[in-house]
């Protein structure tokens, strides 16, 4: 099925230890994004991609790096994980041109760091 | 103050209730979404609109721009319609990249 995948979709780690979240997208979409999800808040955006190559931080980077590996990948990794890290993450793409900008998500990674 | 604000947070209703459910900003905005998340997690894209209104099914989303207001209504509810719908907002100095500004959700619980 086309859309977002993102993986694993459940880790635990400990504080310290570091990983990586997966997401391709099989739509030829230019945009992409990486957000978590707080209980009693928004969506908040971490990183994004507006085309493969570049990459901006959005409102929460702290702790965070990511990789447009090509058009279709854009992974996001935590260093050295701390507990404030436990969230769900969502990654989702847009097309990236203006009136087209649906975004389409993945269906989530749940975090938890001890 | 938030910049996006859905009321109400909490809203049980019985099956074949109309429902609306507001979305209220105080900034200026290029294009209004409104997602839907399942009780597993799962966010799909419902609507997005910069003026007007848009219909699918028994979905309907309205804005009023100078109002800076926009309403989900859902006809003849169903138990299936159960989930958390967010509205989120695309800043004009960003559209094409869609850095949205989202609301922390509405719940809807549709008892049969």
């Amino acid at each position: 099925n086309a859309g977002v995948t993102q993986t694993p979709k459940f880790q635990v780690l400990k504080t310290g230890q570091s990983m990586t979240l997966q997401c391709a997208q099989d739509m030829n979409h230019n945009s992409m994004y990486w957000y978590r999800q707080d209980p009693g808040m928004g969506l908040r955006l971490i990183y994004y991609s507006a085309s493969e190559g570049t990459t901006d931080k959005g409102e929460v980077p702290n702790g965070y790096n990511v990789s447009r590996l090509n058009k279709r990948e854009f992974s996001l990794r935590l260093e050295s994980a701390a507990p404030s890290q436990t969230s769900v993450y969502f990654c989702a793409s847009s097309a990236g041109v203006a009136g087209a900008n649906v975004l389409t998500f993945g269906a989530g990674s749940r975090l938890t760091v001890l | 103050k938030n910049e996006v604000e859905q009321s109400p947070q909490n809203l049980t209703a019985q099956e074949g209730e109309f429902i609306t459910i507001n979305c209220s900003y105080s900034v200026g905005i290029s294009a209004l979404h409104w997602l839907q998340q399942h009780p597993g997690g799962g966010i799909v894209s419902l609507f997005m609109l910069s003026s007007g209104k848009k219909k699918h099914g028994r979905l309907i989303a309205t804005i009023n721009i100078q109002e800076k207001h926009s309403s989900l209504h859902i006809t003849a509810s169903h138990p299936r319609d159960s989930a958390v719908y967010i509205c989120a907002v695309s800043n004009p100095l960003n559209f094409g990249n869609e850095k949205l500004t989202f609301g922390t959700g509405t719940r809807l619980t549709i008892i049969p």
